[in-house]
């Protein structure tokens, strides 16, 4: 079954600090790996996006690394501030039939408080 | 560029009501999707689109009916609103499946 996993599901952490969350996913054949932000009361938006050979990709503070080996992801976050505070969706795409099918995980919850 | 919009923001209707949750796109992307977001899920496919023309059934689309008659527009319709319909609706879109989706504000709806 296609499947992607986060954990963990919530986390609270002091503005300045560092955080990483964790994305494991079954979905096969892979395709591509996306890290979602969304805001609360708004519509995701794309972080960065990671094929079968990358193993690492930044943006600007946000770092994702990718093993597809192990079929684990991660998203490192640098020096959080508190517009970080959001749900962190992982992505995974796989090729099916022709075209691309994506199955989403359920989101980390993150809050960075003063 | 005004990128995905939703209408309306929020709705509440009654059992059995039936309504239509509005999407536009003016990046002339081919590809549209509807997702419905519920809580402790992920975010799950309802219909998508390739072109214009061309729609077809995502995970759950039971009780939803999209048309795709211009690149821009892309309504979904309730047909009879059930509680279990009750959640939140983004619309995205995309070059093509494959490439980063662009997500609408959202619709909630509740169906009391």
């Amino acid at each position: 079954k296609n499947q992607v996993e986060q954990s963990p599901q919530s986390l609270i952490i002091l503005e300045g600090k560092n955080c990483t969350l964790q994305c494991n996913y079954t979905v096969s054949p892979f395709s591509n790996l996306r890290w979602y932000k969304q805001d609360t009361g708004r519509g995701p938006v794309s972080l960065t996006i990671m094929t079968f050979s990358e193993n690492t990709k930044s943006n600007g503070r946000y770092t994702a690394t990718l093993d597809a080996d192990t079929k684990q992801s991660s998203l490192h976050i640098t020096a959080s501030q508190l517009s970080d505070s959001a749900s962190y969706i992982c992505v995974v795409s796989r090729h099916s039939g022709g075209y691309q099918k994506v199955t989403f995980g359920i989101g980390t919850k993150l809050q960075v408080i003063p | 560029n005004a990128g995905v919009t939703q209408t309306p923001k929020f709705q509440v209707l009654k059992t059995g009501q039936s309504m239509t949750l509005q999407c536009a796109q003016d990046m002339n992307h081919e590809y549209m999707s509807w997702y419905r977001q519920d809580p402790g899920m992920g975010l799950r496919l309802i219909h998508y689109s390739v072109g214009a023309g061309i729609t077809d059934q995502g995970e759950v689309p039971n009780g939803y009916n999209v048309s795709r008659s211009t690149t821009e527009d892309f309504p979904l319709r309730l047909l009879s609103a059930a509680p279990s319909q009750t959640s939140v609706y983004f619309c995205a879109s995309s070059y093509a499946a494959s490439d980063t989706q662009y997500f609408g504000p959202g619709t909630r709806l509740t169906v009391l």
